[in-house]
């Protein structure tokens, strides 16, 4: 019983055009939600988080937006580069940080084609 | 660079034999977590620890075992090896400061059972 769904697992776009990147979520306990970017033969590495008490955060080219109603959560990267293309792994979890268990989804690969 | 070693990166063993796997961290950080990734099923937590001697167990903690003796060292024993636990694990740290604390994961060892 998936608690994080990541239902695309392949994403492919051009250079320069935006790629949106999407999750969905069934625990109604899930308040702290992060984006993971992993590169093949490396660790996952961290890339942007999201309170439940906001519904957007930016960071440079990357905008994750929640949407608590729909328990939805989307990762905005634009422009899209081709250093980009990696396998995109959301998380979420119940408590306010990482000291608590993360649930991630299976993750979306990223294609971002010159 | 959150300072997080794992050991060994990559190790082919034959079914029923024990393998354990090493994870170092330099930061004397809390908590520690073993993830397993495998084709699609993302990232699924094995084992954490929140503590020297404190540990608990994940999502697919059967078959394996952990210890933690110091805080910087914490091992994941598989007591006798089978081919489901082909697979890439992977141990994370949380490196937080204040509330949010985001988990950052080491390079992984590449595990193959025979």
């Amino acid at each position: 019983d998936q608690q994080v769904k990541q239902n695309s697992p392949s994403l492919s776009v051009q250079e320069g055009r935006i790629s949106i990147l999407n999750c969905d979520y069934t625990n109604s306990m899930f308040d702290y939600f992060l984006w993971y970017k992993k590169y093949p033969a490396e660790g996952p590495t961290f890339l942007i988080s999201i309170s439940s008490i906001k519904d957007k955060n930016e960071d440079g080219r990357f905008t994750v937006f929640l949407n608590k109603s729909a328990k939805h959560l989307s990762l905005h990267i634009v422009p899209s580069q081709p250093g980009d293309s990696a396998v995109y792994f959301c998380a979420a979890s119940p408590g306010q940080g990482g000291s608590e268990k993360l649930v991630f989804g299976k993750g979306t690969k990223l294609t971002v084609n010159p | 660079d959150a300072g997080i070693t794992q050991s060994p990166r990559h190790k082919v063993t034959e079914t029923g034999t024990p393998v354990t796997l090493r994870c170092h961290q330099t930061e004397n950080h809390r908590y520690m977590y073993w993830y397993r990734q495998d084709p699609g099923h993302g990232l699924r937590l094995i084992h954490y620890s929140y503590g020297v001697k404190d540990t608990d167990k994940g999502e697919v903690s059967d078959g394996y075992s952990v210890s933690r003796s110091k805080t910087e060292d914490f091992l994941l024993t598989l007591e006798s090896a089978t081919s489901s636990q082909t697979s890439v694990y992977f141990c994370a740290i949380t490196n937080g400061q204040g509330a949010r604390e985001t988990q950052y994961f080491g390079p992984g060892t590449r595990l193959l059972v025979l």
